[in-house]
């Protein structure tokens, strides 16, 4: 039981090139969420999915696109990045029923030069 | 809108002392749930504590315990007897339990350090 897994762990991009991130989970959670951590602040909801097929935006949608074709798996996509997407990005998931907590993955540093 | 307001950016505390972090939070909606999770060094997420707006009694795990006081919206953490492994950040979390609404709003979090 993995729990939650990102890859890829670390990554460097030039301005305007493009990436996916992929989250997996084998929880058999509904829910999946992919937010960014910023220095001095909280983690920030980028987009989020309540089950297959299902997506929705966050709080700092801008520049980020997401596709939950199968349960598992949940990716973030940066069709062309900028400097300001220098993060570390988080991808959760959690069980349907909202007292449930977030399990969340180790995390992808990304730096975009 | 939710609000989640971390006051203590960083905190320094003697071992085996205990020690409570603040967390006050704005919410409109009557119905919402209050997360603490843990950061250390190493990045990782890690889930503490939950406490439901509609629990009449304090959330207790092992040596964390939430003290929630509804009238003051604030949902401090209370961590018993400190160790050195309870050095890292730590983020207070809400989240409105309306089906539907997923966000999960977090504070800037308070570094806790644990001084031997």
């Amino acid at each position: 039981n993995a729990g939650v897994t990102q890859t890829p762990k670390f990554r460097v991009l030039k301005t305007g090139q493009s990436m996916t991130l992929l989250c997996a989970q084998d929880m058999n959670h509904e829910y999946m969420y992919w937010y960014r951590q910023d220095p001095g602040m909280g983690l920030r909801l980028i987009h989020y999915s309540v089950g297959e097929g299902t997506t929705a935006k966050g709080e700092v949608p801008d520049g980020y696109n997401v596709s939950r074709l199968k349960k598992q798996n949940f990716l973030l996509g940066l069709e062309s990045a900028a400097p300001s997407q220098t993060s570390v990005y988080f991808c959760a998931s959690s069980y349907q029923g909202v007292s449930y907590e977030q399990y969340f993955g180790p995390g992808t540093r990304l730096t975009v030069t | 809108a939710q609000k989640i307001t971390q006051t203590q950016p960083g905190m320094f505390v003697q071992e085996k002392e205990a020690v409570t972090l603040d967390c006050t939070y704005d919410t409109s909606d009557q119905s919402y749930g209050l997360f603490w999770y843990k950061q250390p060094s190493s990045g990782e997420m890690i889930f503490l504590i939950y406490q439901g707006s509609y629990d009449e009694q304090n959330a207790t795990e092992g040596r964390y315990s939430l003290n929630f006081q509804k009238a003051r919206k604030s949902a401090n953490l209370v961590i018993s007897a400190s160790q050195l492994g309870d050095s890292a950040m730590y983020f207070c979390a809400m989240r409105d339990l309306r089906f539907g609404n997923e966000k999960l709003t977090f504070g800037t979090g308070t570094r806790l350090t644990i001084i031997p």
